[in-house]
């Protein structure tokens, strides 16, 4: 099925560890981003990619890296992971002409 | 920066009936695109319609449908015959026209509950 897949769907962390989410999308889209939701706060952008080959911050960035690996994928990396971390990642794809975005399921982060 | 505010945290509506869910937001562009997203338990993210603001027609999806005001920078979803499959949280997303990459600037939710 067309669509975002995100992997894994859950994780618990230990304070200090590192892991990376993965997300890949095959609708040909230009744009990913990273959200993350936390309650009371809807979903947050953390970073963004336009195309291929470029990354941008987005509103809540520290803490994170990213990769625009080709145009499918698009990584979300957390090098130190903190309790602070501890939220649920979406991973979203978009065409251009404001359309909306197309999202993964979602990935639930505890750091412990 | 644009924000969006969804000032209702939570709702409730009988089954059958009609309910609406505010949305306000602030921007200073003249040209831009609203949505509502669904999220049931399942955690997916639905979209469940779209409006541009250049259009002053409120967009309708089935049961779904908007008041658009642009002056006053509000853009509620109102849902007719409930059903208890919309019990969910919604959220109002704002998204300017311009820029390669189109962010989505949401609020922070409206948790709605279909009563049987």
């Amino acid at each position: 099925n067309a669509g975002v897949t995100q992997t894994p769907k859950f994780q618990v962390l230990k304070t200090g560890q590192s892991m990376t989410l993965q997300c890949a999308q095959d609708m040909n889209h230009n744009s990913m981003y990273w959200y993350r939701q936390d309650p009371g706060m809807g979903l947050r952008l953390i970073y963004y990619s336009a195309s291929e080959g470029t990354t941008d911050k987005g509103e809540v960035p520290n803490g994170y890296n990213v990769s625009r690996l080709n145009k499918r994928e698009f990584s979300l990396r957390l090098e130190s992971a903190a309790p602070s971390q501890t939220s649920v990642y979406f991973c979203a794809s978009s065409e251009s002409g404001g359309y909306g975005y197309t999202f993964g399921s979602g990935t639930r982060l505890t750091v412990v | 920066a644009q924000t969006v505010t969804q000032s209702q945290p939570e709702m409730s509506v009988q089954e059958a009936e009609t309910v609406t869910l505010s949305c306000t937001y602030d921007t200073s562009e003249s040209n831009y695109y609203l949505f509502w997203y669904k999220q049931p338990p399942s955690r997916q993210m639905i979209l469940v319609i779209r409006q541009e603001a250049y259009k002053q027609q409120n967009a309708t999806e089935n049961r779904f449908s908007v008041n658009f005001q642009k002056a006053a920078k509000s853009f509620s979803l109102k849902i007719s015959d409930s059903q208890l499959g919309d019990t969910a949280m919604y959220f109002c997303a704002f998204m300017k026209p311009s820029g390669s990459a189109r962010q989505l600037t949401f609020g922070s939710g409206t948790q709605l509950t279909v009563l049987p």
